[in-house]
Protein backbone atom coordinates (compact mmCIF):
# COMPACT_ATOMS: atom_id res chain seq x y z
CA UNK A 1 0.00 0.00 0.00
CA UNK A 2 1.10 3.04 -1.33
CA UNK A 3 1.66 5.66 1.53
CA UNK A 4 -0.04 8.65 0.23
CA UNK A 5 -2.41 8.00 -2.57
CA UNK A 6 -3.93 10.47 -4.98
CA UNK A 7 -5.92 10.30 -8.00
CA UNK A 8 -4.30 11.56 -10.68
CA UNK A 9 -7.29 12.92 -13.19
CA UNK A 10 -7.23 14.33 -15.11
CA UNK A 11 -10.23 16.26 -13.94
CA UNK A 12 -11.81 19.22 -15.99
CA UNK A 13 -14.52 21.13 -14.83
CA UNK A 14 -16.27 24.66 -16.19
CA UNK A 15 -14.97 27.84 -15.02
CA UNK A 16 -16.75 28.96 -11.68
CA UNK A 17 -17.35 25.31 -10.59
CA UNK A 18 -16.02 24.01 -6.94
CA UNK A 19 -13.30 21.52 -6.95
CA UNK A 20 -12.62 18.40 -4.73
CA UNK A 21 -9.27 17.51 -4.73
CA UNK A 22 -8.34 14.41 -2.57
CA UNK A 23 -6.06 12.08 -0.68
CA UNK A 24 -5.57 9.00 1.65
CA UNK A 25 -2.67 8.24 3.52
CA UNK A 26 -1.93 5.04 5.35
CA UNK A 27 0.45 6.14 8.15
CA UNK A 28 -1.52 7.14 11.39
CA UNK A 29 1.92 8.75 12.33
CA UNK A 30 1.86 11.78 9.37
CA UNK A 31 0.14 14.82 11.59
CA UNK A 32 1.48 17.58 9.10
CA UNK A 33 -0.41 17.88 5.63
CA UNK A 34 0.04 20.67 2.61
CA UNK A 35 -1.26 21.26 -0.66
CA UNK A 36 1.11 22.32 -3.44
CA UNK A 37 0.26 23.61 -6.74
CA UNK A 38 2.46 23.06 -9.66
CA UNK A 39 2.21 24.50 -13.46
CA UNK A 40 4.09 23.17 -15.93
CA UNK A 41 7.74 22.69 -15.89
CA UNK A 42 7.51 25.12 -12.63
CA UNK A 43 8.29 23.98 -8.71
CA UNK A 44 5.59 23.80 -6.69
CA UNK A 45 3.78 26.57 -4.82
CA UNK A 46 2.50 25.96 -1.37
CA UNK A 47 -0.71 26.33 -0.88
CA UNK A 48 -2.40 25.44 2.51
CA UNK A 49 -0.50 23.90 5.14
CA UNK A 50 -2.35 21.99 8.33
CA UNK A 51 -1.21 20.05 10.99
CA UNK A 52 -5.02 19.71 13.00
CA UNK A 53 -8.28 17.34 12.07
CA UNK A 54 -10.66 19.68 10.19
CA UNK A 55 -11.07 22.86 8.11
CA UNK A 56 -8.69 25.69 6.87
CA UNK A 57 -9.92 28.13 4.94
CA UNK A 58 -7.89 30.86 2.58
CA UNK A 59 -9.54 33.14 0.06
CA UNK A 60 -11.11 30.60 -2.56
CA UNK A 61 -9.18 27.07 -0.76
CA UNK A 62 -10.52 25.26 1.78
CA UNK A 63 -8.34 22.33 3.36
CA UNK A 64 -9.89 19.72 4.98
CA UNK A 65 -8.16 16.62 7.45
CA UNK A 66 -9.84 13.92 8.82
CA UNK A 67 -7.12 11.85 10.71
CA UNK A 68 -9.53 9.43 11.55
CA UNK A 69 -10.39 8.20 8.64
CA UNK A 70 -6.65 9.35 7.03
CA UNK A 71 -8.22 11.23 4.47
CA UNK A 72 -7.59 14.93 3.01
CA UNK A 73 -9.23 17.27 0.18
CA UNK A 74 -8.62 20.39 -0.76
CA UNK A 75 -11.60 22.46 -1.71
CA UNK A 76 -11.23 25.28 -4.95
CA UNK A 77 -14.71 27.87 -4.54
CA UNK A 78 -15.22 29.75 -7.77
CA UNK A 79 -12.28 28.24 -9.78
CA UNK A 80 -10.77 29.87 -12.74
CA UNK A 81 -9.06 28.86 -15.83
CA UNK A 82 -5.55 30.29 -13.88
CA UNK A 83 -6.05 27.62 -11.22
CA UNK A 84 -5.41 25.01 -13.85
CA UNK A 85 -2.58 23.52 -12.95
CA UNK A 86 -1.26 19.60 -10.94
CA UNK A 87 -2.27 19.70 -7.55
CA UNK A 88 -0.16 17.60 -5.37
CA UNK A 89 -0.75 16.16 -1.43
CA UNK A 90 2.15 15.64 0.99
CA UNK A 91 2.48 14.65 4.49
CA UNK A 92 5.03 14.31 7.32
CA UNK A 93 5.50 13.37 10.92
CA UNK A 94 7.22 12.58 13.40
CA UNK A 95 9.39 9.44 12.58
CA UNK A 96 10.49 11.23 8.93
CA UNK A 97 12.48 13.96 9.77
CA UNK A 98 9.91 16.46 8.30
CA UNK A 99 10.48 14.89 5.08
CA UNK A 100 7.48 15.36 2.58
CA UNK A 101 6.03 12.30 0.97
CA UNK A 102 3.66 13.24 -2.00
CA UNK A 103 0.88 11.58 -3.42
CA UNK A 104 1.79 12.18 -7.64
CA UNK A 105 -0.87 14.70 -7.98
CA UNK A 106 -4.26 15.35 -9.79
CA UNK A 107 -4.23 17.54 -13.09
CA UNK A 108 -7.00 20.25 -13.07
CA UNK A 109 -8.42 21.70 -15.94
CA UNK A 110 -10.84 24.57 -15.77
CA UNK A 111 -12.22 25.50 -19.07
CA UNK A 112 -13.41 29.27 -19.23
CA UNK B 1 12.11 38.79 0.65
CA UNK B 2 13.77 36.85 -2.25
CA UNK B 3 12.16 32.61 -2.63
CA UNK B 4 14.43 29.80 -2.82
CA UNK B 5 16.70 29.61 -5.69
CA UNK B 6 18.54 27.45 -7.71
CA UNK B 7 20.95 27.45 -10.64
CA UNK B 8 21.35 26.66 -13.44
CA UNK B 9 17.46 25.93 -14.15
CA UNK B 10 18.35 23.72 -17.19
CA UNK B 11 21.28 21.54 -17.02
CA UNK B 12 23.12 19.52 -20.17
CA UNK B 13 25.17 16.67 -19.47
CA UNK B 14 26.88 13.96 -21.54
CA UNK B 15 26.77 10.58 -19.99
CA UNK B 16 29.76 10.02 -17.60
CA UNK B 17 29.88 13.81 -16.50
CA UNK B 18 29.41 15.44 -13.11
CA UNK B 19 25.82 17.46 -12.60
CA UNK B 20 26.53 20.05 -9.95
CA UNK B 21 23.11 21.43 -8.82
CA UNK B 22 23.11 24.74 -6.40
CA UNK B 23 20.63 25.45 -4.14
CA UNK B 24 20.64 28.95 -2.06
CA UNK B 25 17.40 28.65 0.64
CA UNK B 26 14.85 31.52 1.83
CA UNK B 27 16.35 33.60 4.23
CA UNK B 28 16.16 32.88 7.30
CA UNK B 29 15.75 29.14 6.85
CA UNK B 30 18.50 26.26 7.89
CA UNK B 31 16.53 23.74 6.42
CA UNK B 32 17.16 22.29 3.30
CA UNK B 33 15.80 19.17 1.33
CA UNK B 34 15.98 17.81 -1.88
CA UNK B 35 13.59 16.36 -4.12
CA UNK B 36 13.46 14.21 -7.20
CA UNK B 37 10.73 14.32 -9.75
CA UNK B 38 10.89 11.77 -12.75
CA UNK B 39 8.45 12.42 -15.98
CA UNK B 40 4.76 10.83 -14.88
CA UNK B 41 6.15 10.28 -11.08
CA UNK B 42 5.47 12.38 -7.96
CA UNK B 43 8.19 14.13 -6.06
CA UNK B 44 10.55 11.80 -4.04
CA UNK B 45 12.46 13.00 -1.15
CA UNK B 46 16.24 12.62 -1.62
CA UNK B 47 18.14 14.52 1.63
CA UNK B 48 17.65 16.65 4.23
CA UNK B 49 20.51 18.73 5.16
CA UNK B 50 21.24 21.85 7.77
CA UNK B 51 24.47 23.86 8.01
CA UNK B 52 27.02 21.19 7.94
CA UNK B 53 25.31 18.39 8.66
CA UNK B 54 23.49 15.80 6.46
CA UNK B 55 19.89 14.80 8.88
CA UNK B 56 18.76 12.17 6.54
CA UNK B 57 20.04 10.76 3.43
CA UNK B 58 17.70 7.78 2.53
CA UNK B 59 16.47 8.62 -0.53
CA UNK B 60 19.59 9.62 -1.59
CA UNK B 61 21.39 6.70 -4.43
CA UNK B 62 24.16 4.81 -2.64
CA UNK B 63 26.21 5.37 -5.47
CA UNK B 64 27.19 8.46 -7.43
CA UNK B 65 25.05 10.77 -5.31
CA UNK B 66 26.24 13.39 -2.71
CA UNK B 67 25.01 16.53 -0.97
CA UNK B 68 26.30 19.08 1.05
CA UNK B 69 25.17 22.34 2.83
CA UNK B 70 28.47 24.35 3.86
CA UNK B 71 28.72 26.87 6.49
CA UNK B 72 28.67 29.49 3.72
CA UNK B 73 27.51 29.36 0.36
CA UNK B 74 24.37 27.32 -1.09
CA UNK B 75 23.63 23.67 -0.64
CA UNK B 76 24.83 21.49 -3.50
CA UNK B 77 23.66 17.98 -4.79
CA UNK B 78 26.59 16.43 -7.13
CA UNK B 79 25.89 13.51 -9.31
CA UNK B 80 28.63 11.63 -10.54
CA UNK B 81 29.13 10.07 -13.76
CA UNK B 82 25.25 10.51 -14.95
CA UNK B 83 23.03 8.40 -16.68
CA UNK B 84 20.73 8.97 -18.71
CA UNK B 85 18.30 7.63 -15.88
CA UNK B 86 18.97 10.67 -14.10
CA UNK B 87 17.05 13.05 -16.54
CA UNK B 88 14.51 14.12 -13.92
CA UNK B 89 14.07 17.66 -12.17
CA UNK B 90 15.50 18.17 -9.32
CA UNK B 91 14.44 20.56 -6.36
CA UNK B 92 14.99 22.57 -3.73
CA UNK B 93 13.05 23.35 -0.58
CA UNK B 94 13.92 25.32 2.45
CA UNK B 95 11.86 25.74 5.75
CA UNK B 96 12.57 27.32 8.95
CA UNK B 97 12.13 24.09 10.64
CA UNK B 98 12.10 20.37 10.92
CA UNK B 99 8.60 20.34 10.78
CA UNK B 100 7.58 23.63 9.05
CA UNK B 101 5.96 24.71 5.74
CA UNK B 102 8.31 23.86 2.60
CA UNK B 103 9.30 26.60 0.34
CA UNK B 104 10.58 25.11 -3.15
CA UNK B 105 12.37 26.11 -5.70
CA UNK B 106 11.96 26.39 -9.51
CA UNK B 107 13.94 23.32 -9.95
CA UNK B 108 17.17 22.47 -12.12
CA UNK B 109 16.00 19.76 -15.02
CA UNK B 110 18.98 17.37 -15.61
CA UNK B 111 18.79 15.52 -19.35
CA UNK B 112 21.82 13.17 -19.99
CA UNK B 113 22.64 12.52 -23.45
Amino acid sequence: QKEVEQDPGPLSVPEGAIVSLNCTYSNSAFQYFMWYRQYSRKGPELLMYTYSSGNKEDGRFTAQVDKSSKYISLFIRDSQPSDSATYLCATTGRGSQGNLIFGKGTKLSVKP
Amino acid sequence: NAGVMQNPRHLVRRRGQEARLRCSPMKGHSHVYWYRQLPEEGLKFMVYLQKENIIDESGMPKERFSAEFPKEGPSILRIQQVVRGDSAAYFCASSPGQLNEQYFGPGTRLTVT
